[in-house]
Formats: structure tokens, sequence, C-alpha cells
């Protein structure tokens, strides 16, 4: 499974936007670039995901470069709630797909 | 809609004792998968099943066992519990080829003392 890498921890002001990297250099064309957020004492929920072209939904957007070695979940206006470990995950078709945590980026939304 | 549900939400074990998680989702979802996620980590791929009647080995499926009961119930079974399996253990689902999302359960906080 190829592996992603991502900062460890991140802060930002409320109601600013937020734009949460990672990097996937060993990504192969058929591995789908998955966001997952976990808040504190949840399960995982998911946020975005993508192959190649930049996604949006009402969560967030998802810019995926192109040349597919890295891509960044962008929040567009994060609020307290937003506070939480953000995973990011490469998984392709293979019977199903698994997913792979990583430690992901922790968060922090400063009011 | 329930979603996914685990059962027990918390549970205190004895070393060397057994029991069985339970995890049961309603969205009529073909795989099915257990992770662990020890204080401060991401989680760990235990077991996953892509469809019934199938299971597979993750990251980390040593002490452990799984049941794909039937489509709705995937259950995972610790034999002889030992402290290293203290964590908390999340179940998650998703359906079909296209790769959409999983959805996740509360979770079941598990102590081995």
């Amino acid at each position: 499974d190829a592996k992603t890498t991502q900062p460890n921890s991140m802060e930002s002001n409320e109601e600013e936007p937020v734009h949460l990297p990672c990097n996937h250099s060993t990504i192969s064309g058929t591995d789908y670039i998955h966001w997952y957020r976990q808040l504190p004492s949840q399960g995982p929920e998911y946020v975005i995901h993508g192959l190649t072209s930049n996604v949006n939904n009402r969560m967030a957007s998802l810019a995926i470069a192109e040349d597919r070695k890295s891509s960044t979940l962008i929040l567009h206006r994060a609020t307290l709630r937003d506070a939480a470990v953000y995973y990011c995950i490469l998984t392709r078709f293979s019977g199903t797909y698994k997913y792979i945590f990583g430690t992901g980026t922790r968060l922090k939304v400063l009011a | 809609n329930a979603g996914v549900t685990q059962t027990p939400k918390f549970q205190v074990l004895k070393t060397g004792q057994s029991m069985t998680l339970q995890c049961a989702q309603d969205m009529n979802h073909n795989s099915m998968y257990w992770y662990r996620q020890d204080p401060g980590m991401g989680l760990r791929l235990i077991y996953y099943s892509a469809s019934e009647g199938t299971t597979d080995k993750g990251e980390v499926p040593n002490g452990y066992n799984v049941s794909r009961l039937n489509k709705r119930e995937f259950s995972l079974r610790l034999e002889s519990a030992a402290p290293s399996q203290t964590s908390v253990y999340f179940c998650a689902s998703r359906q079909g080829r296209e790769a959409t999302e999983a959805f996740f359960g509360q979770g079941t906080r598990l102590t081995v003392v």
C-alpha cells in the first residue's frame, strides 16, 4: 500500500480557510485519495475523495496536484467544530477498498 | 437510520478472558472492517471482509479471530485477552466496487487488566 505523509499538527483561526497538505509520492494510477476526520471520542467520518480531478462537496474541497504526488484538503471557513485529526489515505480496489490510516494531522481551531 | 452499531460500548476484561465484540450495519453494505486505535495513534486494520463469506487479515491480526455471520454482522473475538489488546475498537462498513465512503461505528473501549 502506498504511503502518505502529513504534518503532525496545524493551527487555524476560526472562520479562516485551512489548507491541509498530504504527500503521496508513490501513488499508483489506480489509487484513490480519501480524506477522513476524527472528532474527539468519535469514529472517523468521511470528508471527501478523488482520483485525478479536484473535487468539491458541502464539507470541503480536494485539490490534487497534476502529477498526483500530493493533494490538499481545503476547509473554506474553519469552525470550532472542525477541530479534529484529519487522515489522508490512499486506497485501490482489490476485492474491496482497504483504508490504512497513518497518524494524520491534528487541526486546532482558535476562536 | 442506525448505520454501524457496535456493542458493547465499554468492557473491562481480565487477562486470559475471552469476549466477542459485535458489529452490525443496516446499510446493506458488502464490506466490513475491524480496526483498533491505541492512545495518540491512528487506526490499524485488524481484519476485513470484502463480502459475505470472506475474511482477510489486515495489519495487526494476531490475537484476534473474526466471523462474518451474515451480510449485516461482523464479529471480532479475543480468545485470550492480553493487556496489549487494551484499545478502542472501531467497526466500519462500505458498499460496492465504487470508491465510496466508509461508515464507522462509535467504537468499543476495551480495557484488559
